[in-house]
């Protein structure tokens, strides 16, 4: 079946610096994706998504990088700041209409002043 | 607007009672959806809903069931709990128009069965 993995669970960055996320996905049907920040005690909160036919999309101080030979995804945030703290998840969707979201275990993010 | 909400925020359930799980969206949005996230874990899907009277499957329905009578109101039953349902429960909704959407949560259920 479809599984969404993360290759680090905790990142710890200084403040001001870039941060990079990664995700692996196994499904090559996968056609949307889309990144996920959850803080504690809060429902994930969307960040960005990207569909299969792009590989690089970018939002305020956020950019998503798909590579569908490797399967891979990634998310940077630019100018991380303390606000950035929380765990960030990466899901994936192989259906049509309603999405039935296969997600990763998630990757905790560590801002240092 | 307050988007996706989620009663009650935290419950403790003794092994055999049964509990709903409230949700409501007011947002329009045609498809809603409930998770459960385990203690480190990612979100696995339960049941979801493309519109009022229709639900299905998604990863572990097992124990629980659903129903959609409107498009506002999805909630979520447990019939016989057991400790492992314990978890954090989110809904969540996405619209239909313009292709994939993405989805938008609530602040999640937090439940304990002793």
């Amino acid at each position: 079946g479809e599984n969404v993995g993360l290759h680090l669970p905790t990142l710890s960055v200084q403040e001001g610096d870039n941060s990079i996320i990664n995700c692996a996905y196994s499904n090559s049907a996968s056609d949307y994706f889309i990144w996920y920040k959850q803080e504690s005690g809060k429902g994930p909160q969307f960040i960005i998504d990207i569909r299969s036919n792009m590989d690089k999309r970018q939002g305020q101080r956020v950019t998503v990088l798909l590579n569908k030979t490797v399967k891979h995804l990634s998310l940077q945030i630019a100018a991380t700041q303390p606000g950035d703290s929380a765990v960030y998840f990466c899901a994936e969707n192989s259906g049509q209409g309603a999405q039935k979201l296969v997600f990763g275990q998630g990757t905790r993010l560590t801002i240092n002043p | 607007n307050a988007g996706v909400t989620q009663t009650p925020k935290f419950r403790i359930l003794k092994i055999g009672q049964s509990m709903t799980l409230q949700c409501a969206q007011d947002m329009n949005h045609n498809y809603m959806y409930w998770y459960r996230q385990d203690p480190g874990m990612g979100l696995k899907l339960i049941y979801y809903s493309v519109g009022a009277g229709i639900t299905d499957k998604g990863e572990v329905p097992n124990g629980y069931n659903v129903s959609r009578s409107t498009t506002e109101d999805f909630p979520l039953r447990l019939e016989l709990a057991a400790p492992s349902q314990t978890s954090v429960y989110f809904c969540a909704s996405s619209s239909r128009d313009r292709g994939v959407q993405p989805q938008h949560f609530g602040d999640g259920t937090r439940l304990s069965i002793l």
